[in-house]
């Protein structure tokens, strides 16, 4: 059964510092790996995602990298802004089979980024 | 429209109570999902739907939690005679199938359900 850690699970920052949140997963055996935002009462926004035949993958200030044999990717967030401020949440898809297609999440990371 | 949409927004009902909530994917996206978030807890798998397939229902929590696809688009999840831990934020999510096109999924805003 794949099970996806996310650590740490809460983090505080200074504005104009890097983040780095980290995201584990038990099964490499996974088809892709997408990173998402979640505000407060909202909904979840996709951030970026990383096919598992891809090392990273970047957006902005955003970067996402894979190491699928050794279950982990890593976002990070250039120059943290207050806005940055979320729970940031990893879910894997596995891959065609009969356990597979949904999404795995992790518990999510709660991001603090202060003025 | 351009995004996942969920409705309503909130409901609250009281224990006991049967109530539906409404999913529209992204137009052209045959894979649907329903996930549950409890106050401060992760996401929970509840169903997936792909196609015309038999959908996975491995995660629903009980035989009163039930949804269906109607003509491959809209989706309807249906909980009977609610209970108090049944309050959670309903979310869906909605993508292409794994095969062929980028399968990037797309969440609605949610429905906060409230069972009193």
């Amino acid at each position: 059964k794949q099970e996806v850690t996310q650590i740490p699970a809460a983090l505080s920052v200074p504005e104009g510092e890097n983040l780095v949140l980290n995201c584990s997963f038990t099964d490499s055996a996974i088809y892709n790996l997408q990173w998402f935002r979640q505000d407060p009462g909202k909904g979840l926004t996709s951030l970026l995602l990383i096919q598992s035949s891809q090392r990273e993958q970047t957006s902005g200030r955003l970067n996402a990298s894979l190491d699928k044999s050794s279950g982990r990717s890593t976002l990070y967030i250039a120059a943290s802004q207050p806005g940055d401020s979320a729970t940031y949440l990893c879910a894997v898809k596995e891959g065609i089979k009969a356990a597979g297609n949904k999404l795995t999440f992790g518990g999510g990371t709660r991001v603090l980024v202060k003025p | 429209g351009a995004g996942v949409s969920q409705s309503p927004s909130n409901k609250v009902t009281e224990k006991g109570k049967d109530v539906e909530l409404r999913c529209d994917p992204i137009s052209g996206h045959t894979a649907l999902y329903w996930y549950r978030q409890s106050l401060g807890q992760g996401l929970e798998f509840l169903i997936y739907f792909q196609g015309n397939s038999a959908p996975d229902k491995s995660g629903l929590p009980s035989d009163r939690f039930s949804a269906e696809r109607t003509g491959g688009s809209v989706s309807t999840l249906t909980i009977q005679r609610t209970q108090q831990e049944d309050s959670a934020v309903y979310l869906c999510a909605s993508s292409y199938p794994l095969q062929g096109l980028r399968t990037e999924a797309f969440f609605g805003q949610g429905t906060r359900l409230t069972v009193v």
